[in-house]
């Protein structure tokens, strides 16, 4: 495998459904993030992770709850959505602490909820 | 707060023609970055071409080029004879740095860019 890669590509669950995004990156990088794109707004980014700590919630609801139990792999999980949540989850990895690095995107996991 | 504006929603055109596609950012910072990138219908944003506030100059990379002007606050990306397999959302994008790490990339609305055969 190479770059960022996310499993599920689409995932269809329920409001009352418990479900888990995966994200991993196999550049070496020590950031990754998470952002929702939907039809209704620009990319949004949810959560900033920098070797394996939360450096940024952005003000996301609490019923999405992430995890990076490393500096590869990063989890998004999910309880009890609405359906405005339905979007596509995009998850990127950069290099830390230059403010001119790339991020790179996985193919993203394509989430409705019903 | 920072801001990224791209009012053209989506454009089409015929093979070969040129492309521009128009950025306007806002921000207060006096170091950043503007970025654009490219989505393809398969979803994930591929990284195209990055410049850095102190410099304006501006370059060619193939059929890509880019247009900063500070002065207007505006980054415009230009694909010359363009190609069917060009047709994907583009997405500028202005980065700012955490005090942590890592940084925050805000994203402009995108722009749809069809180019018929």
């Amino acid at each position: 495998e190479t770059g960022v890669t996310q499993t599920p590509r689409h995932l269809v669950m329920g409001m009352t459904n418990k479900k888990s995004l995966k994200c991993e990156q196999h550049l070496g990088h020590n950031a990754m993030y998470w952002y929702k794109q939907s039809a209704k707004k620009p990319l949004e980014l949810m959560f900033v992770y920098s070797l394996e700590e939360r450096v940024e919630n952005n003000s996301v609801p609490s019923r999405f709850s992430p995890e990076c139990p490393n500096s590869s792999h990063l989890f998004l999980h999910l309880h009890t959505l609405q359906p405005e949540d339905s979007a596509l989850y995009l998850c990127a990895s950069s290099q830390e602490g230059s403010l001119g690095d790339e991020q790179f995107f996985g193919p993203g996991t394509r989430l409705t909820v019903l | 707060a920072q801001k990224v504006t791209q009012a053209q929603t989506e454009i089409s055109v015929v093979e070969k023609e040129d492309v521009t596609l128009d950025c306007v950012y806002e921000t207060r910072d006096t170091t950043y970055y503007l970025f654009w990138y490219k989505q393809p219908p398969s979803g994930e944003l591929v990284f195209l071409i990055r410049r850095n506030s102190f410099d304006e100059q501006n370059e060619i990379s193939g059929r890509y080029s880019w247009n900063f002007q500070k002065s207007t606050s505006s980054f415009n990306f230009t694909i010359t004879a363009s190609q069917v397999v060009d047709s994907a959302v583009y997405f500028c994008a202005l980065s700012e740095a955490y005090e942590a790490a890592g940084n925050k990339l805000t994203f402009g609305g995108g722009t749809r860019v069809l180019v018929k055969p």
